[in-house]
């Protein structure tokens, strides 16, 4: 079966960063692309960005392309995805998700909590 | 920017029929913004229902229909269940960018 596992909660000071790992399975690695997801607390989704396991091509939401990098390792099956610059508005859960390109989604990580301190 | 709206919340009584829309600032949503939709519930990840307009996967409940509708992309629930009640978003394709809408919360009562 589909699974994808998430790193654990994290803790960082403004102006840190933070590497999130999203390690898959039960699938073919590079099939799909992920597809990385983050909500606020109390907020909505928002759309991070996306990268195809396949050839490395990202595509960024246009206000975090300065300090967002997507990467994948195809010899664990796992993505990441890093961010720069920390902010207390970076205080989130930040999700991976397998799409079909960038475009349709179907599973889920569980979610990874990023919390910003100052 | 473009901007994606959703009803921010709606009610629907157990067993009833009710139509969730996702509207896109740039004009009418069509198939090319390939609609996704979500279901969220308290403290759980998402859970992928409908892709590209209207497509199900194999755990998506059959009651669960999405649709383009009046220039809108819409996801209809028909005989509604208690556990429903949830958070629901739709994610639409703009070349490139996706952008989530406001989200539904939907109350069953």
């Amino acid at each position: 079966q589909v699974q994808l596992v998430q790193s654990g909660a994290e803790v960082k000071k403004s102006g840190a960063s933070v590497k999130v790992s999203c390690k898959t399975s039960g699938y073919t690695f590079n099939s799909k692309g992920i597809s990385w997801v983050r909500q606020a607390p109390g907020q909505g989704l928002e759309w991070m960005g996306w990268i195809s396991a396949d050839n490395g091509h990202t595509d960024y939401a246009q206000k975090l392309q300065d300090r967002v990098t997507m990467t994948t390792d195809t010899s664990t099956s796992t993505a990441y995805m890093e961010l720069r610059g920390l902010r207390s508005d970076d205080t989130a859960v930040y999700y991976c998700a397998r799409s079909q390109g960038d475009i349709n989604f179907d599973y889920w990580g569980q979610g990874s909590l990023v919390t910003v301190s100052s | 920017q473009t901007v994606v709206t959703q009803e921010p919340s709606l009610t629907v009584s157990p067993g009833g029929t009710v139509t969730l829309t996702c509207a896109s600032s740039t004009g009418a949503v069509t198939s090319g913004h390939f609609p996704n939709w979500f279901q969220q519930k308290p403290g759980q990840a998402p859970r992928t229902l409908i892709y590209s307009t209207s497509d199900k996967h194999s755990w998506t409940p059959a009651r669960f229909s999405g649709s383009l509708l009046g220039g809108k992309a819409a996801l209809t629930l028909s005989g509604v269940q208690p556990e429903d009640e949830a958070e629901y978003y739709c994610l639409l394709y703009y070349g490139g960018t996706l952008v989530f809408g406001g989200g539904t919360k939907l109350t069953v009562l």
